[in-house]
């Protein structure tokens, strides 16, 4: 099955700072690579995502990329504001029309210092 | 309506009770998940459901039991739980039309503790 591993486990930025999260997958199947950020007690909740077939994303503060070739995709979050501090998860998903199964990063620990 | 609503928020069980999470959306899906997640830890896949079909069970204990009674309602039926079956419980759901597929729309989450 996919296997997605995520680092760094824990990050520590300074506001304004820029943070960085990577994360590779293992089944060259996945086609579709969401980002998901967790709030303490909260559900998770999308943030950006990107599909197979294009290699960049940008939503304002946030950017996702990805390189298919050799399977890792990254988070970018410029100018970080405390409210970006959160758990960040990267997922990949392989299958379609009712076999979709999307398997998540072990998760970073975002933290921004004021 | 672009919510998933799971209820109850938080519930409390003996391992010899029998309970029911329940999960409703409204925005047409076709897709409902349960997921599963332990503290610090990624969510972790349990069922899917796809046009009211069960279509992957992750080899999940039967103690666990899910249901869709239609496309906007997804049950989780628990009996003889162990403590270690403590975690929240999360249903999300997305559409599964060509070029949408995967995206996941998550609900609050139940949190359910054995005793």
């Amino acid at each position: 099955g996919e296997n997605v591993e995520q680092h760094p486990s824990t990050l520590s930025v300074q506001e304004g700072d820029s943070a960085v999260i990577k994360c590779t997958y293992s089944d060259s199947a996945s086609n579709y690579f969401p980002w998901y950020k967790q709030e303490l007690g909260k559900r998770p909740q999308l943030i950006i995502d990107i599909r197979s077939n294009v290699g960049e994303k940008k939503d304002q503060r946030i950017a996702v990329t990805l390189n298919k070739t050799a399977k890792h995709f990254s988070l970018h979050i410029t100018e970080t504001q405390p409210e970006d501090s959160a758990v960040y998860f990267c997922a990949a998903l392989r299958g379609n029309f009712g076999n979709e199964k999307l398997t998540f990063g072990t998760g970073t620990r975002l933290t921004i210092i004021p | 309506d672009t919510e998933v609503t799971q209820t109850p928020k938080h519930l409390v069980m003996g391992m010899t009770n029998k309970k029911s999470l329940k999960c409703e959306q409204h925005m047409g899906h076709r897709a409902m998940y349960w997921y599963k997640q332990k503290a610090k830890k990624p969510p972790e896949l349990m069922f899917v459901y796809s046009y009211e079909k069960l279509s992957i069970n992750e080899s999940v204990p039967s103690r666990f039991s899910p249901e869709c009674p239609n496309s906007s309602l997804l049950n989780l039926h628990l009996h003889a739980l162990q403590p270690e079956d403590s975690a929240l419980y999360l249903c999300a759901s997305s559409h599964q039309t060509q070029g949408a597929d995967g995206e996941l729309f998550f609900g609050e989450g139940s949190r359910l503790t054995v005793l």
